[in-house]
């Protein structure tokens, strides 16, 4: 079972729907990464979260630490935000609390 | 803007060949990272460097080496390519907890 887990796998939305991707992780974390990777493979970091809530224009992120959670909320969806959305964490302690476990990633298609 | 750069984008090489993927960033992060991503998965790290003359394995066990001579430099190195190769390459560089990463090279080996 993978330490991180995202859903849905595949999301197609209308252009202009609210929108909401879901990560679960089962180890204790330092920090959570919100990442979108284009059809080219480059991949952006959207955010860095370790408590509460980010914003970024049309983007939200939120974690709850306690319940292991994280969403990431697109507002007024746009065909450009068509991407796979990746899930990545940082464990708190030990050897791996400098390396990133990913989720399979969320594949977006966004229709006008 | 992040400073990750990886060369080549694109690489088609045919099976034997030795063959060295480029990554260079300019932000001067020690840690660097390497990781294969297979189409519809998830990333997995195969190499990791904490500075200048340290380099590590990852969790997916890889055929490739990597060396790191220069703080700004990762280069990853196949001595003899196969058809298992054929993957996506990602560098990413961290300084603390944020990590920035490259494009991506996707190798095809036939």
């Amino acid at each position: 079972k993978n330490e991180v887990e995202q859903s849905p796998q595949n999301l197609t939305a209308q252009e202009g729907e609210f929108i909401t991707i879901n990560c679960s992780y089962s180890v204790g974390i330092s920090a959570l990464h919100w990442l979108q990777q284009h059809p080219g493979g480059g991949i952006v970091s959207l955010f860095m979260l370790s408590s509460g809530k980010k914003k970024h224009g049309r983007l939200i992120a939120t974690i709850n630490i306690q319940e292991k959670h994280s969403s990431l909320h697109i507002t007024a969806s746009h065909p450009r935000d068509s991407a796979v959305y990746i899930c990545a964490v940082r464990a708190d302690s030990g050897a791996g609390s400098y390396q990133l476990t990913f989720g399979k990633g969320t594949k977006l298609s966004v229709i006008p | 803007e992040a400073d990750i750069y990886q060369t080549p984008r694109y690489l088609v090489i045919g099976t034997g060949k030795k063959i060295t993927l480029e990554c260079s960033q300019t932000m001067g992060h020690d840690k660097m990272y390497w990781y294969q991503q297979d189409p519809g998965m998830e990333l997995h790290l195969i190499h990791y460097s904490y500075g200048v003359n340290s380099t590590e394995k990852g969790d997916l066990s890889s055929e490739s080496t990597v060396s790191r001579i220069r703080t700004e430099h990762f280069p990853l190195t196949l001595e003899s390519a196969r058809p298992s190769h054929t993957s996506q390459y990602l560098c990413a560089s961290s300084l603390y907890t944020e990590a920035f990463f490259g494009q991506g090279t996707r190798l095809t080996v036939v």
